[in-house]
């Protein structure tokens, strides 16, 4: 069935470094995505989201970049660190209106190595 | 502002049994979703809640059921539990129904024996 999906299961990058996670998903009508991370014994962490009517979205160190041409979306950490080491999970809201559900990723686990 | 809390932290039960655990959103936030996280089928809807409603529901059998009360505290129940039941189950909460900016609670560790 129509997914949301993590393009690798592991990342790992060097402390300092910026770490981009991917995310491909099926519906061509999805509109909303989020990004969320869990550290480990933790509950899922709102990062940020992003409408379909952007392409782009920026928070603290972190960008998110939507293509939909591809059904592709990306999150981007600037300047890496040891406490962004945490499962990353792609989500979107499926469904109308106010109606919808949260559709999670695989999860892609990054590691930074000091 | 307290965050999403969820008790009991850890519970093991026997095949059989039934369990309600329980989740008390952030003040003012008055949708409450329930998701189960197990490796293999990783993150999970169970369903929303709002205005003491459910809103939604995913794809789960009938033996998995919530409710929600008037102060927006939720709960949700499993009976006749299954070995394969066996997860952390997580509560989150929300000021709308339907929105991906979720807060989650630390999860309730069930294991099933």
């Amino acid at each position: 069935g129509e997914s949301v999906g993590l393009h690798l299961p592991t990342l790992s990058v060097q402390e300092g470094d910026n770490s981009i996670i991917n995310c491909a998903y099926s519906n061509s009508a999805s509109d909303y995505f989020i990004w969320y991370k869990q550290e480990s014994g933790k509950g899922p962490q709102f990062i940020i989201d992003i409408r379909s009517n952007m392409d782009k979205r920026q928070g603290q160190r972190v960008t998110v970049l939507l293509n939909k041409t591809v059904k592709h979306l990306s999150l981007q950490i600037a300047a890496t660190q040891p406490g962004d080491s945490a499962v990353y999970f792609c989500a979107e809201i499926r469904g109308s209106g106010n109606t919808g559900k949260l559709i999670f990723g695989q999860g892609t686990t990054l590691q930074v190595k000091p | 502002k307290a965050g999403v809390t969820q008790t009991p932290r850890y519970l093991i039960k026997t095949r059989g049994q039934q369990v309600t655990l329980s989740c008390s959103p952030i003040s003012g936030h008055r949708s409450v979703s329930w998701y189960q996280q197990t490796p293999g089928q990783g993150l999970q809807f169970l369903f929303e809640y709002f205005s003491e409603t459910q809103r939604n529901k995913g794809n789960f059998p009938g033996r998995f059921s919530g409710r929600q009360f008037s102060n927006s505290r939720s709960e949700m129940n499993v009976s006749t539990l299954e070995l394969g039941d066996s997860a952390l189950y997580l509560c989150a909460s929300s000021l709308a129904q339907g929105t991906g900016e979720q807060y989650f609670g630390p999860g309730t560790r069930l294991t099933v024996t």
